[in-house]
């Protein structure tokens, strides 16, 4: 079966401008997770989807990230503006449902740099 | 808070040596925890988990409540184990996944 789909791989932009980054789950996984892996730290968890509804957004930082789910499928996550801090790898993971959270397929991720 | 703490950024061994490579947990409740694998230029991919109770690549990990630790072992490390290494924790009560900070390991020839 296919994978997590991301695109692009890398982007880099200049502070203050956006960005947007696009993820595809595995077909029929209900959930869907982003997350923001620091340099040198372990993945954190942004926001997570079920279907088309958001269920955890808790730290997501609202005043500049963005994400959506509008069908229940794809999902684009938005940063607007960046800062540098935000220079990170952004990993799309999906699952069947939340219960089955513990299985989660990641993608190959979508590494940013600010600058 | 639910927590996992992996006190080892880097850990270098040589091919045959025994590999350890420690974890600890913070959780209120009965945790589940995992071992995650990041090999170079590949996605994130779940190594074990410690309900299963079984082997993969040579790798166990047992869970220790009263020390609150989920060590991943190998008795004889191989140079393809090179990787990174993340100890995840499953918070129940938010559906989540509360990952360490991660080790790189490398086995050198």
């Amino acid at each position: 079966e296919a994978g997590v789909a991301q695109s692009p791989r890398y982007k880099i932009i200049e502070k203050r401008q956006s960005v947007a980054f696009w993820c595809n789950p595995i077909s029929g996984h209900a959930t869907l997770y982003w997350y923001q892996q620091i340099l040198g730290q372990g993945p954190k968890l942004l926001i997570q989807f079920q279907n088309n509804g958001v269920v955890d957004d808790s730290q997501l930082p609202k005043d500049r990230f963005s994400a959506e789910r509008l069908k229940g499928v794809d999902s684009t996550l938005k940063i607007q503006p960046a800062k540098l801090e935000d220079s990170a790898v952004y990993l799309c993971a999906s699952s069947l449902d939340r219960l089955a959270g513990v299985s989660q397929f990641f993608g190959p991720g979508t590494r940013l740099t600010v600058l | 808070a639910q927590r996992v703490t992996q006190p080892e950024k880097l850990l270098s061994v040589f091919k045959g040596a025994p590999v350890e490579l420690k974890c600890n947990y913070s959780y209120s409740g009965s945790p589940e925890l995992f071992w995650y694998v990041q090999y170079s230029r590949q996605r994130l991919q779940l190594l074990l988990r410690h309900i299963s109770r079984e082997s993969i690549k040579g790798f166990t990990a047992d869970l220790n409540k009263g020390e609150t630790s989920f060590h991943l072992k190998k008795p004889f490390a191989q140079e393809e184990d090179s990787a990174m290494y993340y100890c995840a924790l499953f918070d129940q009560g938010a559906q989540k996944l509360v990952f360490g900070q991660g080790t790189r390991l490398t086995i050198n020839p």
